[in-house]
């Protein structure tokens, strides 16, 4: 199935390090999304784009929705023990009158934190 | 709020049999999406329903198939279960308008052996 390019698949840091991951697809999107999945649980909303070249953040991460609309970054800043899972981009394509709010997702990023 | 529920929450099938997989939608949500996200994967869309109809699809095999209900919980429903078929599955709900994001319930880890 579609899925986006997310890389780095795999980040190991120190705790207070800061990190980034981004997000690139062959089509353009209307939205980008980005989630958090802990082992066992669905993925948690972070933060949610809809404007091309939109910065947004939320506490210590901040999303950028690329200009080209075909691309996506996430920064993390002062990482902490908390902060280990994987993160996975996500992209919304046509809007709901045009048909489904279908998500593409990118493979994952898994963030390992030494302390 | 309550938040999208999913059950159960481990099934394990054998393969060629059928499976029912449930899920309640967040409050105030009128759409439900179902996902199956492999070992190591993003999530796949399956489908989504919204008023009752499935409202888009994904490269699924009809053996895959879903109801929405009137108060807008949703069922998975697969048949002729394949080894491949095991994974988690995943439902989201959102409001129906433009950026409503997905919310994920925690989704049925489902083995075929």
């Amino acid at each position: 199935g579609q899925q986006l390019n997310q890389s780095p698949q795999s980040m190991f840091i120190q705790e207070g390090e800061d990190v980034s991951m981004n997000c690139t697809s062959s089509n353009i999107f209307n939205t980008w999304l980005w989630y958090k999945q802990d082992p066992g649980e669905g993925p948690v909303l972070l933060i949610a784009l809809y404007k091309a070249g939109e910065l947004t953040s939320n506490g210590r991460l901040t999303a950028q929705f690329g200009i080209t609309r075909k691309d996506s970054f996430l920064n993390i800043s002062a990482s902490i023990p908390s902060d280990v899972g994987i993160y996975f981009c996500a992209g919304q394509g046509p809007n709901i009158i045009q048909g489904a709010q279908k998500l593409v997702f990118g493979q994952g990023t898994r963030l390992t934190i030494n302390p | 709020e309550t938040g999208v529920t999913q059950s159960p929450t481990h099934l394990i099938k054998t393969r060629g049999q059928q499976v029912t997989l449930r899920c309640s939608s967040q409050s105030g949500h009128n759409t439900v999406s179902w996902y199956q996200q492999a070992l190591g994967q993003g999530p796949q869309f399956i489908f989504q329903y919204y008023r009752e109809e499935e409202n888009g699809r994904g490269n699924f095999p009809p053996r895959f198939s879903g109801l929405q209900f009137p108060n807008y919980s949703s069922e998975l429903n697969v048949n002729a279960l394949e080894l491949d078929d095991s994974a988690l599955y995943l439902c989201a709900s959102s409001a129906r308008r433009e950026n409503s994001p997905l919310h994920f319930g925690n989704g049925t880890r489902l083995t075929v052996t």
